[in-house]
Order: C-alpha cells, then structure tokens, then sequence
C-alpha cells in the first residue's frame, strides 16, 4: 500500500531564506507526482506536477524535483515570503491508470517578515 | 473564468438529515472527485468519476452517494448513515483522470 510522508509537519523561516520540503513515498511505482499549496480554510492550489518521467519542474521561484527510485521528491521555494505562509501537501498517483492520489499529511510553512 | 464551484462554504445539519454538497466546474474535464479532509489526516478519496453517468467508489464510500447526470456537475449526499460527517469536503477535477487535479474551494460541513 502506498504511503506518502512529509517532513518536518511545521517549518519556521525567516523572510527571504530558502527552503526546501521533503516528501517521501514508500512505492516507487508512481505514474505522477503533484505538489499543492492550502491556505487555512481554503481548497488547494496545484503547484507543480512532475510526470514520472521527469526530473524536474520549475514555476516561479518554486522548484520540484522527483527521484522515482528513491521514492522522494522536494519542493524548494527560493527567497521565501510572507505570503508563502500555507500548508503544502504533496500527492502520488500510483501506476496502472489508477483513479486516486495518495496525500501526504502536509508541511505547514510559515515564513516571519 | 473557469474554474470549480463548491456552495455552500459552510453548512449545517442536525444528526439525523441527510445533506447534499454542490460541485460544479467550467473546465469541460471530464473527470472529478470527492475527497473527505479532517484534520491532522492526508485527504482521502469519497467517490470519483471518469465520464457522464458513471462512478466508483474511493477508500472511503460508506455513507455517501453521488450521481453525474451532467459533464459539469457532481454533487454528493452526505447520509445519516455517515458515523462521523463534520468535515471539510473537497470537490476536484480533472481532463482525464490521469492528469493534473484542480481543487474546489471546500465545503465545511458540521453536524450536531
């Protein structure tokens, strides 16, 4: 069964250093990846989706990357902001067409000016 | 704009009422789902569907029911049969349903 972990749950920066989050997944039979950002209250926002094949995305000053094998990926967010503060989940949709994303539980980031 | 709607934001029922969520997006995605978030737990999938008219269960299906007469729209009832209801509920979809995901801003339901 595929298990998606994401450490640490809480991160405290200050404005304008750079970070990175980590989320790992027991499985490395994964057809894509997705990195999302929740604000309190709110829906998630797709960041990034990196397809299995891929070592990479960039938007922005977010960078994710995917290494299938070892079953990790990160998120770095370069010169971070205030308005960075949210809960960034990351999601695995494992192979053979499966219908469903597996979540991790999240990072709650938030970045002091 | 498109985008998906959820309404209402927040809602409230007494133990008991069976409840329906809306959800309704201009994407023209063919697939859409219904996840279940409480708190200090990953999301978990209700119920999802690839086409018009037909659906399938998620890890998490008891107590629930949808239906998808139309591409637009998925809107799920929340049963008295539900043991624990009060969450927050997120409708998403996508073009296929193997790719990217887009999220709903949510409907938080209590139940007293």
């Amino acid at each position: 069964k595929q298990e998606v972990t994401q450490i640490p749950a809480a991160l405290s920066v200050p404005e304008g250093e750079n970070l990175v989050l980590n989320c790992s997944f027991t499985d490395s039979a994964i057809y894509n990846l997705q990195w999302f950002r929740q604000d309190p209250g709110k829906g998630l926002t797709s960041l990034l989706l990196i397809q299995s094949s891929q070592r990479e995305q960039t938007s922005g000053r977010l960078n994710a990357s995917l290494d299938k094998s070892s079953g990790r990926s990160t998120l770095y967010i370069a010169a971070s902001q205030p308005g960075d503060s949210a809960t960034y989940l990351c999601a695995v949709r494992p192979e053979g067409g499966s219908e469903k994303l597996v979540f991790g539980k999240g990072t709650k980031l938030t970045v002091n000016p | 704009d498109g985008g998906i709607t959820q309404s209402p934001k927040y809602l409230f029922r007494k133990e008991g009422q069976n409840v329906t969520l809306s959800c309704e997006q201009n994407l023209n995605h063919d697939a859409m789902y219904w996840y279940r978030q409480d708190p200090g737990q990953g999301l978990r999938l209700i119920y999802y569907s690839q086409i018009v008219n037909d659906f399938q269960k998620g890890d998490i299906a008891e107590g629930y029911s949808v239906s998808r007469e139309k591409k637009e729209s998925f809107p799920l009832t929340v049963t008295s049969a539900q043991k624990n209801p009060t969450a927050f509920y997120l409708c998403a979809s996508s073009i296929v349903q193997s790719a990217e995901q887009y999220f709903g801003p949510g409907t938080r339901l209590t139940v007293t």
